[in-house]
Formats: structure tokens, C-alpha cells, sequence
């Protein structure tokens, strides 16, 4: 069955401070890949996908994610984080039967 | 546009009794709908999904149930409510052709006492 793993379960970091985010997910075949964010009070949205072609992907606000296919990863990273980050960050997997399975979120909080 | 409704927004129920939690998408036809419960620590748990009328797959073997009567309904719903059963369900849509992402509906905070 798939799965998918997010390594850090909370992250505090300082205003202009670079972002990583792990994500490893178990399937063998050919993925989709998403990150999704949740900002307090509001609904989850996409923050950004890979599909397929370049492994470096760009979403909103800043944020991109690199496919590693060898790793079975999908991190997402911001060079330099804001205030407005502060959110909570899922990884999600589609094998392309439409079953998205989402890891257990990494709650980030920025400092001001 | 599309849009899609969840209801109630919170509900509190007796442990025994019965649920049902209904969400609805407008703006689209033959969407996948899934539903989802979130809780901390474990993220969202996907529950039930479905890629057309009367086709539920069940992820979770667990006190609740799906059913999907027309193209753009879908409905959870339990017999007998469990304390476990507490949480935050969110119902989630995606088009119907190819990978794509997912759009959420507002949740349902859900408290069995």
C-alpha cells in the first residue's frame, strides 16, 4: 500500500530563515505529487505539483520542490521564510488511480 | 466556478447514535469526491472515495459508511456513533479526467460525547 512519510513534525524557525520539508513516499510506479498547506482558520489549498518533465517544481509564494525519483522524495524548500508562512504543510501522493494519500503535516511556525 | 459545500460546519452527538455528514460540488460533472479525517499527529486520513455514482472504495474498515446517490452528492454516515469516531471530516473533489488536485470543502468538526 502507499504510504507517505514527513519527517519533522514541528519546525520553528526565524523570519528569512531557509525551509526544507521532508517527504518520502513508498510506490514503485509512476507518481503525482502535491504539497498542500493549511493557513490557520482556512481551507487546504495547493501550494504546488509534479506531474512529470523537470524534477524541480515552483509553486505560490515562493516555495519549489524537487523529485528525486532514486529517494522516493518530494521536499519542498523556501529560500527565505516570512511571517505569513506559518502554516501547517502536507505531502500527498497519487499513484493515478485517484487516491490521494497525504502525510501527517509538518506544523511550521515562523517567528517574527 | 466550481464550489463545493460541506455540512454541518460542527455537530455534537451521543455515542449510539446515528450521522450524516453531506457534502455537495456545483460547477462540475462526474467529479471524484473523497472524504478525509483530519486529526493531529496523523494528518488526513483518507476514509472513502469514489469516481462515479454508486462506486464507493473503502480505505479504513471502521464504523462509517459512504454513499454517493447522485453524480455531485456524497454522503458519511455511521449507524452507531463511536467516541473514536470524533474528529475533523473533511469532504475534498477533484475533475473527473486525469491527476489533478484536490479541492477542499470547509470541514466538520465532529465531537461524540
Amino acid at each position: 500500500a502507499q504510504s507517505v512519510s514527513q519527517h519533522n513534525h514541528h519546525v520553528i524557525l526565524s523570519e528569512a530563515a531557509s525551509l526544507e520539508l521532508g517527504c518520502n513516499y513508498s510506490y514503485g510506479g509512476t507518481v503525482n505529487l502535491f504539497w498542500y498547506v493549511q493557513y490557520p482558520g482556512q481551507h487546504l489549498q495547493l501550494l504546488l505539483k509534479y506531474f512529470s518533465g523537470d524534477p524541480l517544481v515552483k509553486g505560490i509564494k515562493g516555495f519549489e520542490a524537487e523529485f528525486i525519483k532514486s529517494k522516493f522524495s518530494f521536499n519542498l524548500r523556501k529560500p527565505s521564510v516570512q511571517w505569513s508562512d506559518t502554516a501547517e504543510y502536507f505531502c500527498a501522493v497519487d499513484s493515478g488511480t485517484y487516491k490521494y494519500i497525504f502525510g501527517t503535516g509538518t506544523r511550521l511556525k515562523v517567528l517574527a | 466556478s466550481q464550489t463545493i459545500h460541506q455540512w454541518p460546519a460542527t455537530l455534537v452527538q451521543p455515542v449510539g447514535s446515528p450521522l450524516s455528514l453531506e457534502c455537495t460540488v456545483e460547477g462540475t460533472s462526474n467529479p471524484n469526491l473523497y472524504w478525509y479525517r483530519q486529526a493531529a499527529g496523523r494528518g488526513l486520513q483518507l476514509l472513502f472515495y469514489s469516481v462515479g455514482i454508486g462506486q464507493i472504495s473503502s480505505e479504513v474498515p471502521q464504523n462509517l459508511s459512504a454513499s454517493r446517490p447522485q453524480d455531485r452528492q456524497f454522503i458519511l454516515s455511521s449507524k452507531k456513533l463511536l467516541l473514536s469516531d470524533s474528529g475533523f471530516y473533511l469532504c475534498a473533489w477533484s475533475p473527473g479526467q486525469g491527476a489533478e488536485k484536490l479541492f477542499f470543502g470547509s470541514g466538520t468538526q465532529l465531537s461524540v460525547l
